[in-house]
């Protein structure tokens, strides 16, 4: 099974500041990577799929990079509504493991 | 509107068993592959299963495997998940949500991407004597 490992597990931030959250698989993934993001009390949301493609309806200060192992996602200017738990996720081959999630706290 | 909604979670003993029901309306659910994620109290999100458009393909996180099926009756939009010798670990919030095929050419070549782009609202599953 392919791994996913984020960091940090959680960060603290103010509003206006660029953030970035890493992803690496244990294994080459090519683009096979989606991130979702998740309120308190709430299911998860798409943001990004294909590693870099945003979803339809989520604001573009979010972006997605990277190929292979190593992943980046990033917040150009966090926002309060942007407090939640972040994941990422593969889909190169089943079972289409989750990162452990990253929690976003604004200062 | 697309949705998604979970029912059947509730109270059950170990050793027992309980089914998952997840009904879609607003899309052609017959056209989706369907996937089940899970996630225990405070913990993080757990790809559970998922099963293809015509019911063909069903594939399994291998934790699982033997004790939980999943399955579809597309006549009834509906998605099913039969839950056998529930153990504690077994708690936790279940959801489905629509998996998203979405094959792209890229330089010359093939990518088969899959996404979860609608989610239900999920269904507590509680596992205690």
């Amino acid at each position: 099974d392919i791994q996913m490992t984020q960091s940090p597990a959680s960060l603290s931030a103010s509003v206006g500041d660029r953030v970035t959250i890493t992803c690496r698989a244990s294994q080459r993934i090519t683009t096979y990577l989606n991130w979702y993001q998740q309120k308190v009390g709430e299911a998860p949301k798409l943001l990004i799929f294909a590693a870099s493609t945003l979803q339809s309806g989520v604001p573009s200060r979010f972006s997605g990079s990277g190929s292979g192992t190593d992943f980046t996602l990033t917040i150009s200017s966090l926002q309060p509504e942007d407090l939640a738990t972040y994941y990422c996720q593969q889909n190169y081959k089943v079972p289409r493991s989750f990162g452990q999630g990253t929690k976003v706290q604004i200062k | 509107e697309v949705q998604l909604v979970e029912s059947g979670g509730g109270l059950v003993q170990p050793g027992g068993s309980l089914r998952l029901t997840c009904v879609a309306s607003g899309f052609t659910f017959s056209s989706n592959w369907m996937t089940w994620v899970r996630q225990a109290p405070g913990k993080g999100l757990e790809w559970v299963a998922n099963i293809k458009a015509d019911g063909s393909e069903k594939y399994y996180v291998d934790s699982l495997k033997g004790r939980f099926t999943v399955s579809r009756d597309n006549a009834k939009n509906s998605l099913y998940l039969q839950m056998s010798s529930l153990r504690v670990e077994d708690t936790a919030v279940y959801y489905c949500a629509r998996d998203v095929f979405r094959p792209t050419s890229i330089g010359g070549a093939l990518y088969y991407y899959y996404y979860m782009d609608v989610w239900g609202k999920g269904t507590t599953v509680t596992v205690s004597s």
